[in-house]
């Protein structure tokens, strides 16, 4: 079964409000998580890095104020798209690897959340 | 900084038949790791395989094996016994042991078809 757990799977808004992703790692601690973002037949292009307490590292390019990230636990990272337009619309992928584990452990994906702005 | 590097966007192979997916990386990092995800329509990434910078044997996995030319600097990934199941994108991915965060960077994905 799924390790790392996104919700929701889809999600349909209005052009000018905000939407909150949810990723949380189901059994296993998780200090670090990432966000992806994959337009319809792309690669998945890292937005950033969310670390537990502390402030996300963005990826040259991605706006911090656009895409609110806060890492509150060990086991849930959320994505928040604030003031969503059109151009939001995309898949949205988290990941997630387990502390325990360090460098050599398994990096987990979360089932993805598909953003429509209308 | 990384860069990885899938020239085929797309390919076609005979069922049964073998398939090699090209993948070059490009890092000045001496400790890193190359990884190979299928990624099916329903959105999922599903991990293949993986290989260390360090490591002196090419990696397998069942029917897939990673042709790792350090070199070159190529990881190819080489399905063997081609299955319909198995048409999907691929992505070729790396991260580098000596970035804290271990983030890891996606080339831009091989769609590839499986005919029966």
């Amino acid at each position: 079964g799924a390790v790392v757990s996104q919700h929701p799977s889809r999600v349909i808004c209005k052009s000018g409000t905000s939407v909150k992703i949810e990723c949380r790692s189901l059994d296993f601690q998780a200090t670090t998580m990432f966000w992806y973002r994959q337009f319809p037949k792309q690669s998945l292009m890292l937005m950033a890095t969310s670390n537990e307490g502390s402030k996300a590292t963005y990826e040259q390019g991605v706006e911090k104020d656009k895409f609110l990230i806060n890492h509150a636990s060990l086991t849930l990272s959320t994505l928040t798209v604030t003031s969503a337009h059109p151009e939001d619309s995309s898949f949205y992928i988290c990941s997630a690897r387990d502390s325990g584990w360090g460098a050599a452990g398994e990096l987990f994906f979360g089932e993805g959340s598909r953003l429509t702005v209308l | 900084a990384q860069k990885i590097t899938q020239t085929q966007p797309g390919m076609f192979v005979q069922e049964k038949e073998a398939v090699t997916l090209d993948c070059t990386y490009d890092t000045s990092d001496p400790s890193y790791g190359l990884f190979w995800y299928k990624q099916p329509s329903s959105g999922e990434m599903i991990f293949l395989i993986y290989q260390g910078s360090y490591d002196q044997q090419n990696a397998t996995e069942g029917r897939y094996s990673l042709n790792f030319q350090k070199a070159r600097k190529s990881a190819n990934l080489v399905i063997s016994a081609s299955q319909l199941g198995d048409s999907a994108m691929y992505f070729c991915a790396m991260t580098s042991w000596m970035d804290s965060s271990y983030k890891l960077i996606f080339g831009s994905g091989t769609r590839l078809l499986v005919r029966p």
